[in-house]
């Protein structure tokens, strides 16, 4: 049961373009989620989180957007830059430790 | 300082062998973890350790042995493990009652 689904395994977005990864949860109790970017051979690092009573949260060029009704987060990048090409993970989780994380969606960003 | 440490960074291991891979915090986090991570798929829950506790056991075979010897330090012995356990094992640590989680590199196991 994937409880949360990355539909879009790769995405490639010229530079100082906008990105839009996009994520979709099935389970309505999940209240917060996490965005994680990640290299090859490395952990990933925390971007940006949202709780589920706000529908956007901001952070320089980074925004989550939670549509609760849809069961949808998306984030975007603004401006896209070489640097944001990585594997981007989005992860909800229901008021406990466990985390339940997507497929991951891999962007480029073209120069 | 958000920094998650682990060792080591890369393991090969024989089937027959005991190892351990050591993580380690300084944030003052309460609750730590250990993932499994294989190619081309997202992290998986294995452990959870909140206030040195053992919190969470996603079922995991008994060859994985966590230890959590203090708030800042999580182990995981390994013996007996199968070519099948190869994998980036993650480690990541949050405070309690905040949901983030911070990550540290990953131990890249292989095993023989």
């Amino acid at each position: 049961d994937q409880q949360v689904k990355q539909n879009s395994p790769s995405l490639s977005v010229q530079e100082g373009r906008i990105s839009i990864l996009n994520c979709d949860y099935t389970n309505s109790m999940f209240d917060y989620f996490l965005w994680y970017k990640k290299y090859p051979a490395e952990g990933p690092t925390f971007l940006i989180s949202i709780s589920s009573i706000k529908d956007k949260n901001e952070d320089g060029r980074f925004t989550v957007f939670l549509n609760k009704s849809a069961k949808h987060l998306s984030l975007h990048i603004v401006p896209s830059q070489p640097g944001d090409s990585a594997v981007y993970f989005c992860a909800g989780s229901g008021g406990t430790y466990k985390y339940i994380f997507g497929t991951g969606t891999r962007l480029k960003v073209l120069a | 300082d958000t920094e998650v440490t682990q060792t080591p960074k890369h393991l090969v291991m024989g089937m027959t062998n005991k190892k351990s891979l050591k993580c380690e915090q300084h944030m003052g986090h309460r609750a730590m973890y250990w993932y499994k991570q294989k190619a081309k798929k997202p992290p998986e829950l294995m452990f959870v350790y909140s206030y040195e506790k053992l919190s969470i056991n996603e079922s995991v075979p008994s060859r994985f042995s966590p230890e959590c010897p203090n708030s800042s330090l999580l182990n995981l012995h390994l013996h007996a493990l199968q070519p099948e356990d190869s994998a980036l094992y993650l480690c990541a640590s949050s405070q309690e009652g905040v949901y983030t989680q911070y990550f540290g590199p990953g131990t890249r196991l292989t095993v023989l």
